[in-house]
């Protein structure tokens, strides 16, 4: 069965670099949701879309934007990057905003 | 204080035990969901719950909504189930619908042959 992807799996970027991260949810699926997880940390919720439009937003720096496309791939922008950006940055996906979440492989980005 | 406090934070058992993972939550909640996360990183839906209880094969998970707690049992645990084990809960109530979850510190887990 399909699963979400995210692109690229691994990232590696300088301070005050820019990064864009790429996911690309499970066919039908139109909800697309961002988490963030730090080293040893719990995944922390970014930002989430329903039917490319923005639902709900969690912990996400200003420096960060998200946008979800017509054929609901989402990708997640982040400028200005920072060490404490480093983590694994997961997407899930779901059949639509009441369903369950299904879980990307992540991409770590690495700051240096 | 967390929002979801999930024990043991880590278990250690032989092959064969039957696991029990709890979690409680101290918000208000549309859903409980059940994850897994190996060592690699990525992250396998395990369970999504509003009410009740679910089985999927040797996995079972309870949730007690007036009592803001769940469980995930493991029956006949085997070296493959190592892991961490992560409660996450979804508030529902922001409006638009597509809440994100919010998560417990995790359980890590270790069955040894």
């Amino acid at each position: 069965a399909a699963g979400v992807i995210q692109s690229p799996r691994h990232l590696i970027k300088e301070k005050r670099e820019t990064a864009t991260l790429k996911c690309y949810p499970i066919p039908r699926h139109d909800t697309v949701y961002w988490y963030q997880q730090g080293p040893g940390q719990d995944p922390q919720f970014l930002i989430s879309f329903y039917e490319k439009m923005q639902s709900d937003k969690g912990s996400i720096p200003d420096r960060f934007s998200a946008q979800q496309f017509s054929d609901y791939h989402s990708e997640l922008n982040m400028s200005s990057l920072e060490l404490g950006d480093s983590a694994l940055y997961f997407c899930a996906t779901a059949l639509d905003r009441y369903n369950e979440q299904f879980f990307g492989p992540g991409t770590r980005l690495t700051v240096l | 204080k967390n929002e979801v406090e999930q024990s043991p934070q880590n278990l250690t058992a032989q092959e064969g035990e039957f696991i029990t993972i709890n979690c409680s939550y101290s918000v208000g909640i549309s859903a409980l969901h059940w994850l897994q996360q190996h060592p690699g990183g990525g992250i396998v839906s395990l369970f999504m719950l509003s009410s009740g209880k679910k089985k999927h094969g040797r996995l079972i998970a309870t949730i007690n909504i007036q009592e803001k707690h769940s469980s995930l049992h493991i029956t006949a645990s085997h070296p493959r189930d190592s892991a961490v084990y992560i409660c996450a809960v979804r508030s529902g109530y922001s409006g638009g619908g597509a809440d994100g979850l919010t998560f417990g510190k995790g359980t890590h887990l270790i069955i040894q042959p």
